[in-house]
């Protein structure tokens, strides 16, 4: 199976600055249709996950752009430019190129 | 506008067991792929299994081959997961999602707890 494992688990943020979640795998997630299958999601507390990002750097539609994704093969980065309130909550990685999914361990992100 | 909606869920005894649904709305159903993932309290998210658009295709993680069984009725617009021989540890929010590599909609998922 492929590992993935998030940094840090927990950020603590000041609203109005960036915050920045790594997130690597233990192989290469870049198919060879040349697709990066690596998204990330947020849940929110008392909420079921949300898809931010697909495909390492795609928005899914309504999510803000101050949400970016960005890596290559293994190495992947969720920056968002500027922290709103409406920001906390766990953020996870999941790679799709191999079964089973597998998902990072989690980031938790609250606000200073 | 998509709605994903579970039922099934409950609080059984190990060895038990139980038939999730996940009621679809607002896409057309038969075209995807629909997956199954869980959420032990307080804990990370574990994809469980997929179905593909015509039930053809279906695949697990290791853990819950042999025991989980994932199943569909297009006409019903629904995906069904069912569950034998419940151990504590499948205690867990179970959510249905919509699998398009990534998982775009999810339903609010519904709550097994496996206790003695």
């Amino acid at each position: 199976d492929i590992v993935m494992t998030q940094t840090p688990l927990s950020l603590s943020v000041t609203p109005g600055q960036p915050a920045s979640i790594s997130c690597k795998s233990s192989q290469s997630l870049l198919h060879s249709d040349g697709k990066t299958f690596l998204s990330w999601y947020l849940q929110k507390p008392g909420q079921s996950p949300q898809l931010l990002i697909f495909e390492l750097s795609s928005r899914f539609s309504g999510v803000p752009d101050r949400f970016s994704g960005s890596g290559s093969e293994t190495d992947f980065t969720l920056r968002i430019s500027r922290v709103e309130a409406e920001d906390v909550g766990v953020y996870y990685c999941m790679q799709s190129k191999d079964l089973p999914r597998t998902f990072g361990q989690g980031t938790k992100v609250e606000l200073k | 506008e998509v709605q994903l909606t579970e039922s099934g869920g409950d609080s059984v005894q190990p060895g038990g067991s139980l038939r999730l649904s996940c009621a679809a709305s607002g896409i057309i159903f038969s075209s995807h792929w629909m997956s199954w993932l869980r959420q032990a309290p307080g804990k990370g998210l574990e994809w469980v299994g997929n179905i593909k658009e015509d039930g053809s295709e279906k695949y697990y993680v290791d853990s819950v081959k042999g025991r989980f069984t994932i199943s569909r009725d297009n006409a019903k617009n629904s995906v069904y997961l069912q569950i034998n021989s419940l151990r504590v540890e499948d205690t867990a929010m179970y959510y249905c999602a919509r699998d398009m590599g990534a998982f775009d909609f999810w339903g609010q998922g519904t709550m097994v707890t496996v206790s003695s």
